[in-house]
C-alpha cells in the first residue's frame, strides 16, 4: 500500500528547462528524504529533511533546491536541467530508521 | 564512513535453483540492517529489516543471515521463482536515531530468474 506519493512518475524536459517533483506522505513521519537512482540503479542520497529542516546535503550541484512546507511534504527543484540529470528521482520518508519509498519519478533529459 | 560492498552486481539462476547475496559492511556499530527489493519499472519495497541481535531471520521464501563477527548480511533465497526477478538492495545503519547519513545503501543486485 502506497503511503509516499509523488508527482509526475516521469518527466521529459529539454536541456536548460526548469522541473520540480512533488512528494508527500501519509505515515506522519517527521523525515524525508530525496535519492537519486542513476541508470546502473546506484542509490545517492541528495537531501534529507527533518521535519522542515534540512540536515543532510549531499554535494549536489546548486541546480538542485528541496523545498518544504511542512513535515509531509518535500518537493525537489531543478533550475536548468542537464543530461547528467536524467535519472529516478526516489522520495522516501522514515521512522524509526527505516525508509518507505514513493514510486519514483523518472527524468529525462534531452 | 561505513562502507558497504554488495555482491554479485549481477546474478542469474534456473527457477528452483537458489540465489545467494551478500553485504559486507565495515561500521562495528552497525545497528539496522535491511533487505529492499525493486522490480522493474517499481520502487524499492522492503523485504527484511534486521536487527544487530539477530541473526537469522526468515521471511517468505527467503532467510536473511548476519554474521557481525565478520560484518556480513547475506539475502539467501530459496527455490527462486520468476517472481523473485528483480533489483535487490542491502542497506545498513549506525545507530537508533533517524538522519541520511546514518545509512548507507550497497551498489544493488541485478538478479534474473531463467525458467
Amino acid at each position: 500500500e502506497t503511503a509516499v506519493f509523488q508527482t509526475p512518475n516521469y518527466h521529459v524536459t529539454q536541456v536548460g528547462n526548469e522541473v520540480s517533483f512533488n512528494c508527500k506522505q501519509t505515515l506522519g513521519h517527521d523525515t524525508m528524504y530525496w535519492y537519486k537512482q542513476d541508470s546502473k540503479k546506484l542509490l545517492k542520497i541528495m537531501f534529507s529533511y527533518n521535519n522542515k529542516q534540512l540536515i543532510v546535503n549531499e554535494t549536489v550541484p546548486r541546480r538542485f533546491s528541496p523545498q518544504s512546507s511542512d513535515k509531509a511534504h518535500l518537493n525537489l527543484r531543478i533550475k536548468s536541467v542537464e543530461p547528467e540529470d536524467s535519472a529516478v528521482y526516489l522520495c522516501a520518508s522514515s521512522y524509526p530508521g527505516q525508509l518507505y519509498f514513493g514510486e519514483g519519478s523518472k527524468l529525462t533529459v534531452l | 564512513g561505513e562502507q558497504v560492498e554488495q555482491r554479485p552486481p549481477h546474478l542469474s539462476v534456473r527457477e528452483g535453483d537458489s540465489a545467494v547475496i551478500t553485504c559486507t559492511y565495515t561500521d562495528p556499530n552497525s545497528y539496522y540492517f535491511f533487505w529492499y527489493k525493486q522490480e522493474p519499472g517499481a520502487s524499492l519495497q522492503l523485504l527484511m529489516k534486521v536487527f544487530s541481535s539477530t541473526e537469522i531471520n526468515e521471511g517468505q521464501g527467503f532467510t536473511v543471515l548476519l554474521n557481525k563477527k565478520d560484518k556480513r548480511l547475506s539475502l539467501n533465497l530459496t527455490a527462486a521463482h520468476p517472481g523473485d526477478s528483480a533489483a535487490y538492495f542491502c542497506a545498513v545503519r549506525r545507530g537508533n536515531t533517524e538522519g541520511a547519513d546514518r545509512l548507507t545503501f550497497g551498489k544493488g543486485t541485478q538478479l534474473i530468474i531463467q525458467p
